[in-house]
C-alpha cells in the first residue's frame, strides 16, 4: 500500500534554530509528495510539493523540503525557525486509482518557543 | 479564503437532530473530497466525488451522507449523530488528475452532545 510515515508527533524547537520535520515515503513508481501546515481550527494549507527535478524544493513562509529517493525521505526544513510557524504539519503523497487522492501522514505538531 | 468555502464553521448538534455541511469552491475543480479529523487520530477520507459520481466511499456509517449536486458544490447530511462523530470535517478540492494536489476549506467544527 502506498503510504507515508511521520516517525514524530511533536517538534520542538526554540526560534532561531533550524528545524527539521520528517517524512519518509513507501510508493510505487514516481511519488508526488506534499507538505501542508494546519493552523488551530483551520484546514489544510499547501506549502509545497515535489513531482520530478531538483530534490530541494523551495515553498511558503521559507520552508524547504529534500527529497530522498535512497532513503525515500521528505523532510521539512527551514533554517530559522519563528514562533508563528508553531503548527500541525502533515506530509501526503498521492496516489492514483482512475482519480487522484492523497493519502496523509499522521501529523507532527511543531512548537517553536521563544 | 482558499477558494474553497465550507460553512458552518461551528456546529452543535444533538443526537437525533438533522444537519447539513456545505461545502462550495469556485476553483474549476472537478473533484471534491471529505475527511473527517479527530483529535489524535489520522485524516480520514469518508468520500470522494469524481465529476459529480461518487467514486470513493470509506466504509462511512449510514448517519453520514454525502451529496454532489454538481461540480462546485458538495453537502454532507448528517442524521441521528453519535457523539463520537464529533471531529473538523474538512472538504477538499482538485483537478480530477493534477499534480497539484488539494485546496482546502477551513473546516467545520462538529460538536454532537
Amino acid at each position: 500500500a502506498q503510504s507515508v510515515a511521520q516517525p514524530e508527533d511533536q517538534v520542538n524547537v526554540a526560534e532561531g534554530n533550524p528545524l527539521t520535520v520528517k517524512c519518509t515515503y513507501s510508493v510505487s513508481g514516481n511519488p508526488y509528495l506534499f507538505w501542508y501546515v494546519q493552523y488551530p481550527n483551520r484546514g489544510l494549507q499547501f506549502l509545497l510539493k515535489y513531482i520530478t527535478g531538483d530534490n530541494l524544493v523551495k515553498g511558503s513562509y521559507g520552508f524547504e523540503a529534500e527529497f530522498n529517493k535512497s532513503q525515500t525521505s521528505f523532510h521539512l526544513k527551514k533554517p530559522s525557525a519563528l514562533v508563528s510557524d508553531s503548527a500541525l504539519y502533515f506530509c501526503a503523497v498521492r496516489v492514483l486509482t482512475g482519480f487522484q487522492k492523497l493519502v496523509f501522514g499522521t501529523g507532527t505538531r511543531l512548537l517553536v518557543s521563544p | 479564503e482558499t477558494g474553497v468555502t465550507q460553512t458552518p464553521r461551528h456546529l452543535v448538534m444533538g443526537m437525533t437532530n438533522k444537519k447539513s455541511l456545505k461545502c462550495e469552491q469556485h476553483l474549476g475543480h472537478n473533484a471534491m473530497y471529505w475527511y473527517k479529523q479527530s483529535a489524535k487520530k489520522p485524516l480520514e477520507l469518508m468520500f470522494v466525488y469524481s465529476l459529480e459520481e461518487r467514486v470513493e466511499n470509506n466504509s462511512v456509517p449510514s448517519r453520514f451522507s454525502p451529496e454532489c449536486p454538481n461540480s462546485s458544490h458538495l453537502f454532507l447530511h448528517l442524521h441521528t449523530l453519535q457523539p463520537e462523530d464529533s471531529a473538523l470535517y474538512l472538504c477538499a478540492s482538485s483537478q480530477l488528475i493534477s499534480a497539484y494536489g488539494y485546496t482546502f476549506g477551513s473546516g467545520t467544527r462538529l460538536t454532537v452532545v
